[in-house]
């Protein structure tokens, strides 16, 4: 069965920092690109950042260009998120997703002091 | 602000047809492929259209996509009370480069 499964969220003041990771199984991680997308509370989805099979190419919204690093390690079946200089609107519930065919249930992430 | 339109909401009586749109421009649905998501509530998001018109399995065929030149559209026909959901139609824009959403569409079954 396909998953994938993010975790690392949690409540964070304004400028700090969190790591968010998406554990893959069921499937061949590293032949998929992969992408976060969140989506604060009561509002749409917004795409944050995706990354190709080999982590050579990375894509970001413009929102949170500069301040966010997508990463992956293929060895561990395993996407990443750094996520610097956080900001209150930064707060939602981040999803994982597999070539947009399967997503995970999300982490949620909480900006405030 | 998201660059691609969908109305907030549509509605419809068990058994009819709902179409919901999804307008762009010519830098994302114009010169991309459109997928569509549902978002049951409470869930994360599930691909029900890829490519325009194409469904994975396990998706009925009470749902369908098409595109017309920067616009989309996906329809539920014989809806019933599960397709209560949110519904988003998404793409690649070359001039953002990057991946974009629309703004979301809330299909009540009356």
């Amino acid at each position: 069965e396909v998953q994938v499964l993010a975790s690392g969220g949690g409540l964070v003041q304004p400028g700090g920092s969190l790591r968010l990771s998406c554990a893959a199984s069921g499937f061949t991680f590293s032949s998929n690109d992969m992408s976060w997308v969140r989506q604060a509370p009561g509002k749409g989805l917004e795409w944050v950042s995706s990354i190709t099979t080999s982590g050579d190419s990375t894509y970001y919204a413009d929102s949170v260009k500069g301040r966010f690093t997508i990463s992956r390690d293929n060895s561990k079946n395993t996407l990443f998120l750094q996520m610097n200089s956080l900001r209150a609107e930064d707060t939602a519930v981040y999803h994982c997703a597999k070539n947009w065919d399967a997503w995970g249930q999300g982490t949620t992430v909480t900006v405030s002091s | 602000q998201s660059v691609l339109t969908q109305p907030p909401s549509a509605s419809g009586t068990p058994g009819q047809r709902v179409t919901i749109s999804c307008s762009g421009s010519n830098s994302n649905i114009g010169s991309h492929t459109v997928n569509w998501f549902q978002q049951l509530p409470g869930t994360a998001p599930k691909l029900l259209i890829y490519r325009n018109n194409q469904r994975p399995s396990g998706v009925p065929d009470r749902f369908s996509g098409s595109k017309s030149g920067t616009s989309a559209s996906l329809a539920v026909s014989g809806l019933q009370s599960d397709d209560e959901a949110d519904y988003y139609c998404a793409t690649w824009d070359g001039s953002l480069n990057g991946h974009v959403f629309g703004t979301g569409t809330k299909v009540t079954v009356l």
